[in-house]
């Protein structure tokens, strides 16, 4: 099984600064890593497929980088709306995906 | 505009079961794979079971497996999760997410339904 680990797993930012978020798999998944975004009481919606292309509607704030075990998404300018948990999901071994234990980004 | 509903959660003793059903509509649900995922109440994600566009191929986590089982009905645009044997760490909200044939990450979520497996 593969295992996505992702640090840290809080990240108190303040608005306005920029979020780097990592995540790491156990072994390679080429490219084949996507970044969830996921608020209280919603399902989980897809912000980055393929390491670092974004999903329709993604604004170009989001953006993530990687490839093989080591991946990182940063949001380069935290708005109110960002605030939340963010997974990362590697699809490469379907139908087995793994997601990562989340991070959760909050206000400082 | 695409649409998944979850149904068929509750609460149910352990050693219970349990069938969940997913509706799709807004999309050509035969092209589409389709999986459960679960969450534990304040947790992360758990990938549970999968199944490919025709239904004939099918996977499980190593958790569920020999207890848990996945099927669709593309005539019906429906997906399902027979859920046997059922324990208390099996207790989460249950997701169907869907994803176009290639290697692609889940499109499309449901907003899920709630399993509590408790005595």
């Amino acid at each position: 099984e593969i295992v996505m680990t992702q640090s840290p797993a809080t990240l108190s930012v303040s608005p306005g600064e920029r979020a780097t978020l990592s995540c790491r798999a156990s072994q390679s998944v080429s490219s084949n890593l996507a970044w969830y975004q996921q608020k209280p009481g919603q399902a989980p919606r897809l912000l980055i497929y393929g390491a670092s292309t974004r999903a329709t509607g993604i604004l170009a704030r989001f953006s993530g980088s990687g490839s093989g075990t080591e991946f990182t998404l940063t949001i380069s300018s935290l708005q109110s709306e960002d605030f939340a948990v963010y997974y990362c999901q590697q699809y490469n071994y379907w139908p087995r995906n793994t997601f990562g234990q989340g991070t959760k980004v909050e206000i400082k | 505009e695409v649409q998944l509903l979850e149904s068929g959660g509750g609460l149910v003793q352990p050693g219970g079961s349990l069938r969940l059903s997913c509706a799709a509509s807004g999309f050509t649900f035969s092209s589409y794979a389709m999986s459960w995922v679960r969450q534990t109440p304040g947790k992360g994600l758990e990938w549970v079971s999968g199944i490919n566009t025709r239904g004939d191929y099918t996977d499980y986590a190593d958790s569920v497996k020999g207890r848990f089982t996945i099927s669709r009905d593309n005539s019906k645009n429906a997906l399902y999760l027979q859920m046997n044997s059922l324990r208390a760490e099996d207790t989460a909200l249950y997701y169907c997410a869907s994803k176009e044939t290639g290697i692609r990450p889940f499109d499309y979520w449901g907003q899920g339904t709630l399993v509590t497996v408790s005595s």
